[in-house]
């Protein structure tokens, strides 16, 4: 699975944008990227995935470089409980969903009032 | 909505001893999985378990390590003879209905916290 980067921390106005970029410059063409986030001593909880084409649900969007080589997860109105580790993983999602998850150090979001 | 629940919440055991870490995955969920997470460290793939056998497995999961599916329903992890550095979460997480496989993400549960004396 390609190697994500992602920056250690970022901090974020409640009630404003926040974006999270990851680059993901190996990422193959049959590659997937998913995000997932951790809140404090909680499971990792699935926000959203995409494979080339942009990416919305109730949580956020996920908008995805042409070049497919990079990402930024959006979070249109940040709350206090986003507060969270974000994860930006990327795998092959062939025909079944057995394979695992690489979990890398992730981006410390810290939403303040 | 769904969810994967597990038990206990916390689990404290003699260094030693053996422990069963129980999880209920979500109900048409066709594929099983274990992570654990040690302490202020990265989350780490345990195995990977899909029609009654398992499919993928790393170094971690060494022969101290075993999953099985009882019944329809559980899904679980036994460690037989416990080590210290083996204090961590523990993560149980299901993926992939009946319906469709493909791109299925995986839900986690909210884990069991592992502590050896």
């Amino acid at each position: 699975d390609a190697k994500t980067t992602q920056p250690p921390s970022m901090d974020c106005a409640e009630g404003r944008a926040a974006n999270l970029p990851c680059n993901h410059s190996t990422i193959s063409g049959n590659e997937y990227v998913y995000w997932y986030r951790q809140i404090h001593s909680q499971g990792p909880q699935y926000i959203i995935h995409g494979l080339k084409n942009n990416e919305t649900n109730e949580m956020a969007s996920l908008i995805i470089t042409e070049d497919r080589k990079s990402s930024t997860l959006i979070l249109p109105h940040a709350t206090l409980r986003d507060t969270a580790v974000y994860y930006c993983i990327v795998r092959v999602a062939p025909n079944n969903a057995g394979n695992m998850l690489t979990f890398g150090g992730g981006t410390r979001l810290m939403v303040k009032p | 909505e769904p969810e994967v629940t597990q038990t206990p919440s916390h689990q404290v055991t003699q260094m030693g001893q053996e422990v069963i870490l129980r999880c209920v995955p979500i109900s048409n969920h066709l594929y099983f999985y274990w992570y654990r997470q040690i302490l202020g460290q990265k989350v780490e793939f345990l195995v990977s378990f899909y029609n009654n056998e398992i499919s993928e497995k790393s170094e971690i999961f060494d022969d101290q390590f075993s999953v099985e599916r009882p019944d329809g329903s559980n899904f679980t992890l036994k460690i037989r003879s416990t080590k210290l550095e083996d204090s961590a979460m523990y993560f149980c997480a299901s993926a992939g209905s009946r319906v469709s496989l493909s791109n299925q993400p995986q839900h986690f549960g909210d884990g069991t916290r592992l502590s050896i004396l």
